[in-house]
């Protein structure tokens, strides 16, 4: 059964800083990977997706990496903001009916 | 436009009473889902849908009955609500399975408070 798990589980960081969020899964038979960001009451926000044949994916100040192979994602934020306070989740579609199994989140804030 | 829209977002009700969560997605996708995520904030699939047809059922109490009327709504009833049904219950879409390029869009969840 697929397991995913994020390190940290929270983080805290002045505003500026680069950081790292890590995902890790124990089935590497996926078909792709999403990093969502949950807000406080509200819905999942797609952030990247990445395909099971790519390494990585970028999307402005956000970039994912992926190692299939060793069950490893992560990402990374450049120049931390106060509006990038958020929790981010990882999910990775390990099945042909679309599935997705989350791992439980890293709860970031950023402070001015 | 929300591609994913819950109501209610908010739901407060007595044990044993039944409710409905309703979701629309306006995508055009043919696939939908219901998750469940609980108080540690843990998300789990509950049903998906592909085309009104139950695909996935996982192990979830015969109280939740989802029903599609048509591929862009996906409605959750639960009979009998207990405590532990207590929870964020969220509505996703997506084309149907196309390997690495299947993308899951989410509504905004529906917290569902029994008591």
């Amino acid at each position: 059964k697929q397991e995913v798990t994020q390190i940290p589980a929270a983080l805290s960081v002045p505003e500026g800083e680069n950081l790292v969020l890590n995902c890790s899964f124990t089935d590497s038979a996926i078909y792709n990977l999403q990093w969502f960001r949950q807000d406080p009451g509200k819905g999942l926000t797609s952030l990247l997706l990445i395909q099971s044949s790519q390494r990585e994916q970028t999307s402005g100040r956000l970039n994912a990496s992926l190692d299939k192979s060793s069950g490893r994602s992560t990402l990374y934020i450049a120049a931390s903001q106060p509006g990038d306070s958020a929790t981010y989740l990882c999910a990775v579609r390990g099945s042909t009916l679309g599935r997705l199994y989350f791992g439980r989140g890293t709860q970031l804030t950023v402070w001015p | 436009d929300t591609a994913v829209s819950q109501t209610p977002k908010y739901l407060v009700t007595q044990m044993g009473n039944d409710k409905s969560i309703k979701c629309e997605q306006n995508l055009g996708h043919d696939t939908m889902y219901w998750y469940k995520q609980d108080s540690k904030k843990f998300l789990k699939i509950m049903f998906s849908y592909n085309n009104k047809e139950l695909i996935i059922n996982e192990t979830v109490p015969n109280r939740f009955s989802p029903k599609s009327p048509d591929k862009a709504h996906l409605n959750l009833h639960i009979n009998s609500l207990e405590l532990g049904d207590s929870a964020v219950y969220f509505c996703a879409s997506s084309r149907p399975f196309r390997g690495g390029l299947t993308e899951a869009f989410f509504g905004q969840g529906t917290r569902l408070t029994v008591v």
